[in-house]
């Protein structure tokens, strides 16, 4: 199956300080990219929703300008943390689709564990 | 708007035995499709199986069969001959055709007890 990376796997950083994740979608051409915030024992929350050249979609209650969004390619998106608080630790996971296809899943990445001291 | 129900927050199942996760969901829209997923202490989600909402025939894919009954809008998980791998959190999803997103439910806890 097609197979999506996230970098990195795991962050620690200092309070106030930016991460920035990468996903990666490797043998396939990813149309629109799913960002998902993940607390222990709960669902996945969609943060947002990027489409390759064109501004994410928020969902209502993310902060646009906290979490920062950007899909450069058909193959990358990336998703910023900016000024990171200890509120902010997390597991994020993206994943990709591919357009057309409605029973093509959406493929997930590894997800990265967010730890802000 | 799109709503997935999973009522049973933990599970436990002897090893060996088949188990049955219950999905209900909500929609008001005619074209859809559901999904499983399996999500290990990893944290990695693992697709399972799918199902369309045209489709006559319950999906299977090897232990994994999805009892779907369109009238009732349940799409339980069904997991035969359970082994200890299968141990993990257990997610049901909806995407509604054309709107890219999927609604997850809250996840069941399976436990596969030796």
């Amino acid at each position: 199956g097609a197979v999506v990376s996230q970098h990195p796997s795991r962050v620690i950083c200092k309070s106030g300080t930016s991460v920035k994740i990468e996903c990666r979608s490797l043998d396939f051409q990813a149309t629109t990219m799913f960002w998902y915030r993940q607390f222990p024992k709960q669902s996945l929350m969609l943060m947002a929703t990027s489409n390759e050249g064109s501004k994410a979609t928020y969902e209502q209650g993310v902060e646009k300008d906290k979490f920062l969004i950007n899909h450069a390619s058909l193959t990358l998106s990336t998703l910023t943390v900016t000024s990171a608080h200890p509120e902010d630790s997390s597991f994020y996971i993206c994943s990709a689709s591919t357009a057309g296809r409605d029973e093509e899943t959406q493929y997930f990445g590894p997800g990265t564990r967010l730890l802000v001291l | 708007a799109q709503k997935i129900t999973q009522t049973q927050p933990g599970m436990f199942v002897q090893e060996k035995e088949a188990v049955t996760l219950d999905c209900t969901y909500d929609t008001s829209d005619p074209s859809y499709g559901l999904f499983w997923y399996k999500q290990p202490s990893s944290g990695e989600m693992i697709f399972l199986i799918y199902q369309g909402s045209y489709d006559q025939q319950n999906a299977t894919e090897g232990r994994y069969s999805l009892n779907f009954q369109k009238a009732r809008k349940s799409a339980n998980l069904v997991i035969s001959a359970s082994q200890l791998g299968d141990s993990a959190m257990y997610f049901c999803a909806m995407r509604v055709t054309n709107a890219g997103k999927s609604t997850f439910g809250d996840g069941t806890t399976l436990t596969v007890k030796p």
